[in-house]
């Protein structure tokens, strides 16, 4: 079993709909949780970052974390083509920091 | 967010010649940078983790005199692909954090293709 489970997809939806992209894990030392977005031949972009458990909302990105059943979403409201990129999650644990990457989810966001 | 800059964004090379990309935060001092290599449709896989001022600790599978890490600054990391061959042609990304900050931020990437 991999650290970290990631859906690769891929997920089409139409334009306005509400997306949620999970992932699961199973180190419960993991305190650190990170969603990125990758455009093709692109580095990915920090969309999101959020520590321990909770709700994080910035604009149209809603991140949420639930340790006890080590479980992460991101959710998109009214979904745009331009949100069309491939979504990782990430997250780790305190010490060295060091990310441990979910295989990433391919959105397709169609007019 | 804070901004990494990686370069060149891309690059094609002979075999045997070496290939050095640079990876800058431009906006805050970068205590760890990460080296990341990803295939097509694949997600990132870490090749190194360096600390500045320190030696670079490479995953296991990645050959440390074929990948140079260079940490030399808190703004500055190197990587070199020394005696490249058709088969280290990929994409290469770095990232970097910094003391205290556990989310890191990329660089743009950089496309290597070793004809």
């Amino acid at each position: 079993q991999k650290e970290v489970e990631q859906d690769p997809g891929p997920l089409s939806v139409p334009e306005g709909a509400i997306v949620s992209l999970n992932c699961t894990y199973s180190n419960s030392a993991f305190q650190y949780f990170m969603w990125y977005r990758q455009y093709s031949r692109k580095g990915p972009e920090l969309l999101m970052y959020t520590y321990s458990s909770g709700n994080k909302e910035d604009g149209r990105f809603t991140a949420q974390v639930d340790k006890s059943s080590k479980y992460i979403s991101l959710f998109i409201r009214d979904s745009q083509p331009s949100d069309s990129a491939t979504y990782l999650c990430a997250m780790s644990s305190g010490g060295s920091y060091i990310p441990t990457f979910g295989r990433g989810t391919s959105l397709i966001v169609h007019p | 967010g804070a901004v990494v800059s990686q370069h060149p964004s891309w690059v094609i090379c002979k075999s045997g010649t070496s290939v050095k990309i640079e990876c800058r935060s431009l906006d805050f001092q970068a205590t760890t940078m990460f080296w990341y290599r990803q295939f097509p449709k694949q997600s990132l896989m870490l090749m190194a983790t360096s600390n500045e001022g320190s030696k670079a600790t490479y995953e296991q599978g990645v050959e440390k005199d074929k990948f140079l890490i260079n940490h030399a600054s808190l703004t500055l990391s190197t990587l070199t692909v020394t005696s490249a061959h058709p088969e280290d042609s990929s994409f290469y990304i770095c990232s970097a954090r910094g003391r205290g900050h556990p989310e890191a931020f990329f660089g743009q990437g950089t496309r290597l293709t070793v004809v």
